[in-house]
């Protein structure tokens, strides 16, 4: 099983809402990443937790906020969102023993912010 | 410069032909390489990860890495119209430790 599971799949909030992203993996990964990707971009970091512990925060703005329950779970936690920040929001996961290692993403969260 | 550099394309490339995707970057301690493909409105996902100089095989796929010349490549063989999508090269940066990459090169295979 190398599924990294995102839910939901598709967001649509206003700018007052308060929403949150989820992710689950079950390969045993001890690190989780959120990414930003516009389109045609590349994805950009925001958020890396490394053993349930936040070690890169890329100077995302306060109203992205990340949480990490447990090894197997993240969240992405949003609040008065600004229609710039709509994007696809990805998930992903590694073995956590280093740096350069592979990545494996979920499906994503595509948001849009109205 | 960018610290990781791909042609945006797009490629395109017969059906049955070999399609080559270059990916150049700039930080010499960097000692990890990847190639994501990523089809439209869909998330990146693994296709080859290579660590040291030369040539790795994966069923159709090749990915050669030099890392003197800080160059890293990825070769498809008989191309389908199915491997249409952008290709993300990644590399692992030895001065952030992170994974940098590329803005994506988009392969068009015509059939």
């Amino acid at each position: 099983d190398t599924e990294v599971t995102q839910t939901p799949k598709h967001l649509v909030m206003g700018m007052t809402n308060k929403k949150s992203l989820k992710c689950e993996q079950h390969m045993g990964h001890r690190a989780m990443y959120w990414y930003k990707q516009k389109a045609k971009k590349p994805p950009e970091l925001m958020f890396v937790y490394s053993y349930e512990k936040l070690s890169i925060n890329e100077s995302v703005p306060s109203r992205f906020s990340p949480e990490c329950p447990n090894s197997s779970l993240l969240n992405l936690h949003l609040h008065a969102l600004q229609p710039e920040d709509s994007a696809l929001y990805l998930c992903a996961s590694s073995q956590g023993r280093g740096v350069y290692e592979k990545l494996f993403f979920g499906s994503g969260t595509q948001l849009s912010v109205l | 410069q960018k610290e990781v550099e791909q042609n945006s394309g797009p490629l395109s490339v017969p059906e049955g032909a070999i399609a080559s995707l270059n990916c150049t970057y700039s930080d010499r301690g960097s000692q990890s390489f990847f190639w994501y493909r990523q089809y439209s409105g869909k998330s990146p996902e693994l296709i080859m990860s290579i660590y040291s100089n030369g040539d790795k095989e994966d069923g159709r796929f090749t990915a050669q890495l030099n890392k003197a010349s800080q160059y890293v490549s990825l070769l498809i063989r008989d191309s389908q119209p199915s491997d249409s999508a952008t290709y993300l090269c990644a590399v692992g940066s030895g001065n952030t430790g992170k994974l940098i990459f590329g803005q994506g090169t988009t392969l068009q295979v015509k059939p």
